[in-house]
C-alpha cells in the first residue's frame, strides 16, 4: 500500500532537547514538505526538497533542521532553538510538476 | 504577510443546501489552486484543484470557481452532508526556478447540521 508515514503520532520531550521527527513515502515521489500547524494559523511551510540532497527553507525554518540522503525520507528535526515547538507536524509528498500534493497523518509534538 | 487568506474562520450549514467557502491571494504568479479536507488529528486529504488558465472545475458535489481579477476562489459544495464537516483549506502552488512550494490559507471550520 503507498503512502506516505510518519511517525511516531505523538512524541513527548523536554525543553532543551533536540526531536527527530520521521517521514518516509513509498509513493516514489521527488518532492517532499514539512509544516507545522498552529491553532488558528493553518499549515505554514518548515522546509521542501526537490530531490536527494537539496533542500529549501520555508517561511518558518528557524529552530529547524532536514536531512534529504534518500528520495523516500525527509526526517525533520526540531532543535532546542526552536521558541515553541510544541505544534502537530504534517509531512508531503508530491511528484514535480504534479498538482496536488498529499500528506501523512501527523505528528503531535508536546515540550514539556 | 498572508499570500492566501481564508477570512471565515467557520460556517455552518443546513444539510442538503450549498456551503460556499472563500478564498483570496495576493500573488498572481500561482499556477494551482486546491482545496483540502482536514479532520482533527488527520493529514489533510486533497479534495480539488484549479489551474490558474480555468475558472470552474467540478467533481461530484465539489466545484471550485476562480476569479482572477479578483484573486478570488470559492468552493461550492451541493448538496452539504453533515460527513463534510470538517476545517477546509485552500491552498496555492507558487513555482519558484523550478521548485514548487504549497501556500495555504488558515482554514475554514464546516459544520453541515442534520
Amino acid at each position: 500500500d503507498g503512502g506516505i508515514t510518519q511517525s511516531p503520532k505523538y512524541l513527548f520531550r523536554k525543553e532543551g532537547q533536540n526531536v527527530t521527527l520521521s517521514c518516509e513515502q513509498n509513493l516514489n515521489h521527488d518532492a517532499m514538505y514539512w509544516y507545522r500547524q498552529d491553532p488558528g494559523q493553518g499549515l505554514r511551510l518548515i522546509y521542501y526538497s526537490q530531490i536527494v540532497n537539496d533542500f529549501q527553507k520555508g517561511d518558518i525554518a528557524e529552530g529547524y533542521s532536514v536531512s534529504r540522503e534518500k528520495k523516500e525520507s525527509f526526517p525533520l528535526t526540531v532543535t532546542s532553538a526552536q521558541k515553541n515547538p510544541t505544534a502537530f507536524y504534517l509531512c508531503a509528498s508530491s511528484i514535480v510538476g504534479n498538482r496536488e500534493a498529499f500528506f501523512g497523518q501527523g505528528t503531535r509534538l508536546t515540550v514539556v | 504577510d498572508q499570500q492566501v487568506k481564508q477570512n471565515s474562520p467557520s460556517l455552518s450549514v443546513q444539510e442538503g443546501r450549498i456551503s460556499i467557502l472563500n478564498c483570496d491571494y495576493t500573488n498572481s504568479m500561482f499556477d494551482y489552486f486546491l482545496w483540502y479536507k482536514k479532520y482533527p488529528a488527520e493529514g489533510p486529504t486533497f479534495l480539488i484543484s484549479i489551474s490558474s488558465i480555468k475558472d470552474k472545475n467540478e467533481d461530484g458535489r465539489f466545484t471550485v470557481f476562480l476569479n482572477k481579477s479578483a484573486k478570488h476562489l470559492s468552493l461550492h459544495i451541493v448538496p452539504s452532508q453533515p460527513g463534510d464537516s470538517a476545517v477546509y483549506f485552500c491552498a496555492a502552488r507558487a513555482t519558484t526556478s523550478g521548485t514548487y512550494k504549497y501556500i495555504f490559507g488558515t482554514g475554514t471550520r464546516l459544520k453541515v447540521l442534520a
